[in-house]
Formats: C-alpha cells, structure tokens, sequence
C-alpha cells in the first residue's frame, strides 16, 4: 500500500529566507503523480504545485519549488523569499495513474505546519 | 469561474443524529471527492463519486453515504452519528483526463461537531 509521510509536523522560517519540507512515499508504481497542497488558516486547500513521476525535471511555481528524487522516492517543497502569507499547513500528496477502470488512489500526508516569522 | 463550495459552513450535531453535507463542484468538473480532517488523522479519503455513480471509496464504515445528482452537485450523509465524526469535512472536485483526476480544487469545508 503507498504510503505518505512527512516528518515536520511543525517549522518555522524568517520571512524573505528559504525553507524546505521534506516528504517521502512508498510505492511499487512507476507512473504517478506528486502534489503539494496549502491549507492557510482560513481552511481553503489549494494547489501549490505538481510534478508527474516520468519527468526528471523538477517542477517550479514562482517562489516554490520541488527536489524530486524518485529512486529515493522523496519529494521535497523549497519557499524561496518566504512571506507572511505562506504561512499554513502543507500537504504533501500521492496520486496513482494509468488505472484502466478510473479507480486511483490519492494519498495525503499528516502535514506540516509551517509559521513565516516577521 | 466559481469555486468549489460547501454548505452548511458550520453545524452542531448530537450523538445517535444524522446530518447531510451538501457540495457544488466548478462548472464542468464531473468528479467530487470527500475527506475527513482531523488533527490525528489527517487527511483520509471518504470516497469519489463520478457521472452519479461512486468510483472509489475509502475505509469508512457503511454509517458514512453519498450521491451524486446529475448536475454533478454531491451530497455526503453520516448516519448514527458517533463523537469521533467531529471533523472538518472537505469536498474536492477534478476535471478529468482520460477519466483520470489530476489536480483536486477544494472547497472552504463543513466543520462537524458532534456532542
């Protein structure tokens, strides 16, 4: 069964530094998709960024970035320049494709929360 | 284009009721998905439902139901309702390709308490 862990449940960052979330999975497939999601305060889940498995390059959203390592099956979110309004719970998320019938799989981490210190 | 959301916002249940949670996808997404939050648990995955029929379902009791009306509106009902049932619970829709959801938009969430 995949699995999704991430293992800061809490961090902190000065505002304008860089910060790293770390997530690792396990899976036996080959062909998946990776997600980061926000949760800000006020609760809304929104996209922050995606990278799909069979792409070496690692994907970029302005100040967000991923490091995906899938022979070490990690992927991990970079904030550059952090700001006061990245302040929020990320979700790291596992997504199985390629199944045939339409059932898949979309696996959520326990989060981390991050604060963007003034 | 609006986005997804969810009613009631807020509600108070007690124990042994039901309560049925109602979402409205973005227009032309056809798949909604339902989760649990809960500060122990996370995020788990109640089930999906696409075209008025669910497709995937999680690891929740039979008390836990929904539906899909062909506006693609859903509607989740938790029957007998338990105190563990408190959570926030999200509703998310998907566009699809090749009937395969990628990118999940969510909505603002209803946050159950039961007492």
């Amino acid at each position: 069964a995949q699995t999704v862990t991430q293992s800061q449940p809490e961090m902190s960052v000065q505002e304008a530094e860089t910060v790293t979330l770390s997530c690792t999975y396990d899976t036996s497939e080959s062909n998946y998709y990776l997600f980061w999601y926000k949760q800000p305060p006020s609760r809304q889940m929104i996209l922050v960024i995606r990278q799909e498995a069979y792409k070496q390059q690692n994907a970029t959203e302005n100040r967000f970035s991923v490091n995906f390592q899938k022979a070490a099956k990690s992927f991990s979110l970079k904030i550059s320049d952090s700001q006061l309004g990245d302040t929020a719970m990320y979700f790291c998320a596992f997504m199985k494709t390629g199944l045939a019938s339409g059932t898949y799989k979309y696996i959520f981490g326990t989060g981390t929360r991050l604060k963007v210190l003034a | 284009k609006a986005g997804v959301t969810q009613t009631p916002r807020y509600l108070i249940k007690t124990r042994g009721q039901q309560v049925t949670l109602s979402c409205s996808p973005i227009s032309g997404h056809r798949s909604v998905s339902w989760y649990q939050q809960t500060p122990g648990q996370g995020l788990q995955f109640l089930f999906e439902y696409f075209s008025e029929t669910q497709r995937n379902k999680g690891n929740f009791p039979g008390r836990f139901s929904g539906r899909q009306f062909s506006n693609s509106r859903s509607e989740m009902n938790v029957s007998t309702l338990e105190l563990g049932d408190s959570a926030l619970y999200l509703c998310a829709s998907s566009s699809l390709k090749d009937r395969i959801i990628y990118e999940q938009y969510f909505g603002p969430g209803t946050r159950l308490t039961v007492t």
